[in-house]
């Protein structure tokens, strides 16, 4: 059975650093593209990162970059996101996801971690 | 305005079929494989359709998927009252470089 659990949310204040882990289980981690994505409350899902099957190109949406880090340990089938100089506005749920492929929307998502920045 | 353009609202009675269109461009749809979600109050969103067309083990064949040109479509045959819930396209755009969601439709079974 496919599972991605995240954890290392919660709140924190504007301009503090957070970091979030995924831990994958149930399928070849090493194969897949691994993605972020976040939901603000009461709005759509809005991707935030993708890394590469083997961690070799990251890329980001604008709005994080230059403040998100995404990586990931595929001896430890986990992903990381790595978020500094946080805003009010980064306060969502935040989705671990995969694909199978370079330009493949997410197919299986975790549960999701909530975070919370206080300004 | 949205890359991927989804109606906010649908509905239908049980029983019914209810088609929820995405509108994009030739950088994301015209391009590259849409996935349809949906997205349960609490859960996490469910991939209902893949690359367009596929079903994923487990969905019911009354979820289906389709794609021409620049839009893509996601149709529910035989309405049930546990299909109400928020409905989600997503594609990668080849000129924004990224992934991007529609945004969203609320269907709500009569």
């Amino acid at each position: 059975e496919v599972q991605l659990v995240e954890s290392g949310g919660g709140l924190v204040q504007s301009g503090g650093s957070l970091r979030l882990s995924c831990a994958a289980s149930g399928f070849a981690f090493s194969s897949y593209w691994m993605h972020w994505v976040r939901q603000a409350p009461g709005k759509g899902p809005v991707w935030v990162s993708r890394l590469d099957y083997d961690g070799s190109g990251a890329i980001y949406a604008d709005s994080v970059k230059g403040r998100f880090i995404i990586s990931r340990d595929n001896a430890k089938n986990t992903l990381s996101l790595q978020m500094n100089s946080l805003r009010a506005e980064d306060t969502a749920v935040y989705y671990c996801a995969r694909s199978s492929g370079n330009y493949y929307p997410p197919d299986y998502w975790g549960q999701g971690i909530l975070v919370s920045v206080s300004s | 305005q949205s890359v991927l353009t989804q109606p906010p609202s649908a509905s239908g009675t049980p029983g019914q079929r209810v088609t929820i269109s995405c509108s994009g461009s030739r950088s994301n749809i015209g391009s590259n494989p849409v996935n349809w979600y949906q997205h349960l109050p609490g859960s996490a969103p469910k991939v209902l359709i893949s690359l367009n067309n596929e079903r994923p083990s487990g969905v019911p064949d009354r979820f289906s998927g389709s794609k021409s040109g620049t839009s893509a479509s996601l149709a529910i045959s035989g309405l049930q009252s546990e299909d109400e819930a928020d409905y989600y396209c997503a594609a990668w755009d080849d000129n924004l470089s990224g992934f991007f969601f529609g945004g969203g439709t609320k269907l709500t079974v009569l």
